[in-house]
């Protein structure tokens, strides 16, 4: 069974490219959640959702940032016109509706966005 | 708006020693979770210890272990015979029991075991 599979694991971009990072949830799994880790800090909360729907973006950038989790395929992050401050490390977790609580969110492995 | 608090940005402590890193979190709510986890260099979040805010008990988890105050909103990770291993950031956690589950972390605490 494997874990939540985020790719790519290193992601670079020029400033104004668009960049696409990808989590697949751990089978079952219907609840995913982006965190975003910037150098030296915690992770930030960013968006929550469920399979074709969105439940909370309040930590998500107003512009150019934006997330779907269709009802096939991965949860994709969306950033657009990237900037240097974009640099960070993003994560997605997973976890079964009404479980996190109990086991705890199972996290990816993370991408590490690096714009130049 | 819930925040949680680790004070101690780096530490560090002799192998097979034993370490305590602070939390303090912030919350009006009386039903709430509270997690470590750790986050060696391969950049993984691991889940350590759990605590539910309801339980009295404080958990252990091998190693591990959590002073939980919730009077003085503290929730401390102990760790006992520290292991080259333990090297890592460690997160402290917070997780209000709502409708879904949306975690706060803690800025973090850079723990380095020195052999």
């Amino acid at each position: 069974n494997a874990g939540v599979m985020q790719n790519p694991r290193h992601l670079v971009r020029r400033r104004g490219q668009e960049a696409r990072l990808r989590c697949s949830p751990m089978k079952g799994h219907s609840h995913v959640y982006w965190y975003r880790q910037l150098p030296e800090e915690g992770l930030k909360f960013m968006v929550y959702l469920q399979k074709e729907n969105i439940i909370d973006e309040s930590g998500m950038p107003k512009e150019r940032f934006s997330a779907e989790f269709p009802k096939e395929g991965p949860s994709i992050l969306r950033i657009q016109q990237v900037v240097r401050g974009d640099s960070a490390a993003y994560f997605c977790a997973s976890s079964l509706p009404g479980q996190g609580t109990i086991s705890g969110y199972t996290f990816g492995s993370g991408t590490r966005l690096t714009v130049v | 708006a819930q925040t949680v608090t680790q004070s101690q940005p780096e530490m560090s402590v002799q192998e097979a020693e034993t370490v305590t890193l602070s939390c303090t979190y912030d919350t009006s709510e009386s039903n709430y979770y509270l997690f470590w986890y750790k986050q060696p260099p391969s950049r993984q979040m691991i889940l350590v210890i759990r605590q539910e805010a309801y339980k009295q008990q404080n958990a252990t988890e091998n190693r591990f272990s959590v002073n939980f105050q919730k009077a003085a909103k503290s929730f401390s990770l102990k760790i006992s015979d520290s292991q080259l291993g333990d090297t890592a950031m460690y997160f402290c956690a917070f997780m209000m029991l709502t409708s879904y589950d949306k975690v706060i972390f803690g800025p973090g605490t850079s723990l380095s075991v020195i052999p």
